[in-house]
């Protein structure tokens, strides 16, 4: 079955450009997270999703971040004005339920260069 | 706030040799531990959860709560085991219980 789709798969942009990524989870989960990898950082938690509830944004490094999800399904992350800082591999992941004991299925990744 | 440490960035051992990464925590309330394992050009995904007290591909962790470590073992390590290993926490008791606070990651190389 399809697992966790991301695109694009690579993105280079220039510095103080938007850029936005996607993120399709898998069919019929209702929680939604996305991370940020960086060389040496491990996994940065951004932002999660979970149903119609408010979303958990306690991650995003500033407000040039910003991330929806419509429909429940498809999500959006957006970075406005990207700095070279935030060159990383930006991970989603889906799970069927937000509970704890729910494991998260992970998406590939896209991998933003910013030059 | 809730935080987990991976010591070492990189580990590597010889195939068939014993290996254990390890993993400590931090943590305000009732923690659940998990081991996730990224293999090349291969997503993340979960190796093993220490609620379910699972061995996955030989794989072992016990959650040792006086330590507060979750320690990753293997008595024979093989060469497929080559990957980069997270250990990651989740806090059920608190607000944040939703997210999962991840380590920075060991990679681990078992060598021929």
């Amino acid at each position: 079955g399809a697992g966790v789709s991301q695109s694009p798969s690579n993105k280079v942009t220039e510095k103080g450009k938007d850029v936005e990524l996607r993120c399709d989870p898998i069919s019929g989960h209702t929680a939604l997270y996305w991370y940020r990898q960086s060389l040496g950082q491990g996994l940065e938690f951004l932002i999660y999703f979970q149903g119609n509830s408010a979303p958990d944004k306690s991650g995003l490094p500033s407000d040039r971040f910003s991330a929806e999800r419509t429909g429940g399904s498809v999500s959006t992350l957006t970075i406005q004005r990207t700095q070279q800082e935030d060159s990383a591999v930006y991970l989603c992941a889906s799970s069927p339920r937000g509970s704890y004991n729910s494991p998260l299925h992970f998406g590939n990744g896209t991998r933003l260069t910013v030059t | 706030a809730q935080r987990v440490t991976q010591p070492e960035k990189l580990l590597s051992v010889f195939k068939g040799a014993p290996v254990e990464l390890k993993c400590n925590y931090s943590y305000s309330g009732s923690p659940e531990l998990f081991w996730y394992v990224q293999y090349s050009r291969q997503r993340l995904q979960l190796l093993l959860r220490h609620i379910s007290r699972e061995s996955i591909k030989g794989f072992t962790a016990d959650l040792n709560k006086g330590e507060t470590s979750f320690h990753l073992k293997k008595p024979f390590a093989q060469e497929e085991d080559s990957a980069m290993y997270y250990c990651a926490l989740r806090d059920i008791s608190s607000g944040s219980a939703r997210q999962l606070t991840f380590g920075s990651g060991t990679q681990l190389t078992v060598l021929p």
